[in-house]
């Protein structure tokens, strides 16, 4: 498959935590970046190399992956974290970057 | 500091042809692999092309492969990307964005604010 799967919407209590996925095929072979976009603006790099945070993103955002899934974990959301999640990642001829169709987080 | 600016955007008959630049600054351009990503009106985000760093190796989209060129220019540090025969379809707002690499990884550390491409007669 040469697709990045993402649940269209989640939604969280602020200060709680909450865990978006990403599944695909090309997530065996290779990991996924995790970017913010709020209404508007650019999107945010905040996930890269599974795990590790690009400076000035907060440590309550962390990434994880197992098999063909990508987790991106907010934990303790805050109202500013309220936004659409993208995962993407390379596909498995590495030629070519899939991003996944977008997760809408509200922090409620 | 890292700066993109796109520029280039604007509406465009069917059919017809459009070159977007991305203007780059606060870095040093020929070690980054760069990157086009489009946004549809209130869709996802589309990758459509990547170069590397040296501009050597390109690498299009199979949705828009044959229509579109991306380019570098690392005197001018400046990106490119020509859009021929457009289509209805093409209508988003185009980012250019940089790799964290020399060749496209898909770690886009920075993003322009982008540039909108309307397409419609």
């Amino acid at each position: 498959s040469s697709e990045l799967t993402q649940d269209p919407a989640v939604s969280v209590a602020l200060g709680q935590t909450v865990r978006i996925t990403c599944q695909g095929d090309s997530l065996r072979n290779y990991y996924a970046s995790w970017y913010q976009q709020k209404p508007g603006q650019a999107p945010v790099l905040v996930i890269y190399a599974k795990d590790n945070r690009p400076s000035g993103i907060p440590d309550r955002f962390s990434g994880s992956s197992s098999g063909n899934t990508a987790s991106l974990t907010i934990s303790g959301a805050q109202a500013e974290d309220e936004a659409d999640y993208y995962c993407n990642s390379r596909d498995n001829s590495g030629n070519h970057l899939l991003f996944g169709g977008g997760t809408k987080v509200t922090v409620l | 500091e890292v700066q993109l600016l796109e520029s280039g955007g604007g509406l465009v008959r069917p059919g017809g042809s459009l070159r977007l630049s991305c203007s780059a600054s606060g870095f040093r351009f020929t070690s980054y692999a760069m990157t086009w990503v489009r946004q549809a009106p209130g869709k996802g985000l589309e990758w459509v092309a990547g170069l590397s760093g040296s501009g050597a190796s390109t690498y299009y989209a199979d949705s828009v492969k044959g229509r579109l060129t991306i380019s570098r220019d690392n005197s001018q540090n400046t990106l490119y990307l020509h859009i021929n025969s457009l289509r209805v379809e093409d209508t988003a707002l185009y980012y250019c964005a940089r790799d964290r690499r020399g060749i496209p990884t898909g770690e886009l550390d920075f993003w322009g604010q982008g540039a909108l491409v309307t397409v419609s007669s």
